[in-house]
């Protein structure tokens, strides 16, 4: 089935520095991909999506680029704020038509001023 | 804003008892998702509904009952709770967008004790 392997955390980085999280993905077919981020005591809010191979999503800075030939969709920034701090999810849609997203385990992110 | 909302946001109760979580939604989409958030584990999905009266199991679904009598409105039943299901739940919508995109309300947090 369909499975999600994300970056383990917790990570922490000082402000200003370039974030990578790494995302994997097992899926038949050609899934959308999706980046979710979880504020403290908060929901899940969309941060970014690709829906097909070679798309890049993009928001408030950050980016990931759906590459098919090595199952990946790493989550990047060039320049890390305090406000960053959040836990960020990976997940797909393997479009097996009832709109089931999988997601990984979450990756903790601290930026430290 | 996806104008979700989730009732209680807080509860603590005990092993045995009956719960039920409500998600509530203002603009009549089609599916929405009961989740589980726990440590390690990322999100799961509990159950799903891709319509009144039509509901769909998720991965873990043993323990959960969940009904849809209205488009608006999405419960999530304990029948009798124990204390591995002390968790965080999520309840989410999917817009009729395409790219089967989810946004999530708040968040319950049910403590078992």
């Amino acid at each position: 089935g369909d499975s999600v392997t994300q970056m383990e955390g917790p990570v922490t980085l000082s402000e200003e520095a370039f974030l990578t999280i790494n995302c994997t993905y097992t899926a038949t077919g050609y899934p959308s991909l999706f980046w979710y981020v979880q504020y403290p005591g908060e929901g899940l809010q969309l941060l970014l999506k690709a829906t097909k191979a070679d798309d890049k999503g993009s928001n408030k800075g950050f980016e990931a680029t759906y590459r098919k030939e090595t199952t990946s969709f790493h989550l990047e920034k060039g320049s890390v704020q305090v406000s960053d701090s959040a836990v960020y999810f990976c997940a797909l849609d393997g479009r097996g038509g009832n709109e089931k997203l999988t997601f990984g385990t979450g990756t903790r992110l601290t930026i430290i001023p | 804003d996806a104008g979700i909302t989730q009732s209680p946001r807080h509860k603590v109760t005990e092993t045995g008892t009956p719960v039920t979580l409500r998600c509530h939604q203002t603009e009549n989409h089609r599916y929405m998702y009961w989740y589980r958030q726990d440590p390690g584990h990322g999100l799961r999905l509990i159950h799903y509904s891709y319509g009144v009266k039509d509901t769909d199991k998720g991965e873990v679904s043993d323990g959960y009952s969940v009904s849809r009598s209205k488009t608006e409105d999405f419960l999530l039943t304990l029948e009798s709770a124990t204390s591995s299901q002390t968790s965080v739940y999520f309840c989410a919508i999917s817009t009729p967008d395409g790219t089967d995109t989810q946004y999530f309300g708040p968040g319950t947090r049910l403590t078992v004790l």
